[in-house]
């Protein structure tokens, strides 16, 4: 079984602070995404990442793949209260034709 | 329709009973997911569909759950006798191809009393 573990489970914050959540596995990913998730509404994806070591940015949010494809990272600079809600990060491997989600990290940013 | 679409939005029933929830998947989008999500976790798989291929049930709990889709539309998910622990918000996914991004509905509020 593929678990992805995410940490931290928990974290406030005020405006304008930087962040970062992290997305752990003991097992190999052949892509793994990260969704945002607002109360009442499905998961949002953020953004795939694929190559080991790749980096992307989407404005104030940078998204790391590990080199060995096990792991990422999230990295939020100057947060913003719009920033809040449930991150999840979802790894998928080559054979599996589902995603396995990570338990999730609540952010909240007060103002 | 524009998105994944569920309904009902909440649903609240006796324990013993059964449901059926239900998703509108996006037209086109051949594959289609099922996931149960606790309060504030993450999302645990349940069962996906992929076109006429036999479905793939790895995820369902128990034999009272059980899903079924006709073709590339709509999706039902069928708790039989229901328990107060399938409380949880039950969300449907579809997407167009393998390793396209995954589009979620939003879901529906399960609460068993």
């Amino acid at each position: 079984t593929q678990l992805l573990e995410q940490s931290p489970q928990f974290l406030s914050i005020q405006e304008g602070e930087n962040l970062t959540v992290y997305c752990n596995s003991s097992s190999v990913f052949s892509s793994l995404q990260w969704y945002r998730q607002e109360p009442g509404e499905g998961p949002v994806l953020l953004v795939t990442v694929v190559t080991g070591g790749e980096v992307k940015k989407l404005k104030r949010l940078t998204f790391q793949f590990g080199d060995a494809r096990k792991d990422s990272s999230l990295h939020i600079t100057a947060a913003q209260p719009g920033d809040t809600g449930l991150y999840l990060c979802a790894g998928a491997s080559g054979s599996a034709r589902q995603l396995t989600f990570g338990s999730g990290t609540q952010l909240t940013v007060l103002p | 329709g524009a998105g994944v679409s569920q309904s009902p939005s909440n649903k609240v029933t006796e324990k013993g009973k059964d449901v059926e929830l239900r998703c509108d998947p996006i037209s086109g989008h051949t594959a289609l997911y099922w996931y149960r999500q606790r309060l504030g976790q993450g999302l645990e798989f349940l069962i996906y569909f992929q076109g006429n291929s036999a479905p793939d049930k790895s995820g369902l709990p128990s034999d009272r759950f059980s899903a079924e889709r006709t073709g590339e539309s709509v999706s039902t998910l069928t708790i039989q006798r229901t328990q107060q622990e399938d409380s949880a918000v039950y969300l449907c996914a579809s997407r167009r191809i393998r390793d396209s991004p995954l589009h979620f509905g939003n879901g529906t509020r399960l609460t068993v009393t």
